[in-house]
């Protein structure tokens, strides 16, 4: 089983909509959870970062955890042509800095 | 603030021939990550250093990957010798213990071994 998992997509959704992307990961001991995005040949950058059960709120975006059911999701509100990318769920599972990376969801958002 | 600084941006080098690609992280971050990203396998973490040391270097694929981290401002990833399977986007990334685990990526090296 891996560690964090992710559908690869890719997720297509209609401008203006809400995209629902979804990792789970397998250790319960996990504390810190991180959504990344990443452009076609560009690095991964930070979005998003939850600790603590339930939602947290960043503009359009919205990071929800659930440790029961090791379950971290990302909505994106008011989809834009922009967001189309590459979403990377991390966990850290314990030890100094280490996280390790889903294989991304691929999303399209179409005009 | 200047984010990771990565050089060279591309590396086109021939099977057998020595590769370094550096890292420069954010000033006052004390962890550094190197990753290893390709389409098959996603992104891997090779090894990373805490405080200038070497904390976990069980991603390393082989002998012929070095890194170090001889000061806070600076670290190599060493490939000798090269082979075409090592092509792929190499990530540095830096984070700052205690801000819980916010890594920050550099712009990543793109190596061609043909």
């Amino acid at each position: 089983q891996k560690e964090v998992e992710q559908n690869s997509g890719p997720l297509s959704v209609p401008e203006g909509a809400i995209a629902s992307l979804n990792c789970t990961y397998s250790d319960r001991g996990s504390q810190s959870f991180f959504w990344y995005r990443q452009y076609s040949g560009k690095s991964p950058e930070l979005i998003m970062s939850i600790y603590s059960n339930g939602d947290k709120e960043d503009g359009r975006f919205t990071a929800q955890l659930n440790k029961a059911s090791q379950y971290v999701s990302l909505l994106i509100r008011d989809s834009q042509p922009s967001d189309s990318a590459t979403y990377l769920c991390a966990v850290n599972s314990g030890g100094y800095q280490k996280v390790t990376f889903g294989t991304g969801t691929k999303l399209q958002v179409i005009p | 603030d200047a984010g990771v600084i990565q050089s060279p941006r591309h590396e086109v080098t021939e099977m057998g021939q020595e590769v370094t690609l550096r890292c420069k992280p954010i000033s006052g971050h004390n962890s550094l990550f190197w990753y290893r990203q390709t389409m098959m396998r996603g992104l891997e973490l090779l090894i990373y250093f805490n405080n200038n040391v070497p904390i976990d270097d069980s991603g390393m694929p082989e002998d012929r990957f070095s890194a170090k981290m001889p000061n806070a401002s600076f670290s190599t990833l060493k490939i000798q010798p090269s082979e075409p399977r090592d092509s792929a986007v190499y990530f540095c990334a830096s984070s700052l213990q205690g801000i819980d685990y916010e890594q920050y990526f550099g712009p990543g090296t793109r190596l061609t071994v043909t």
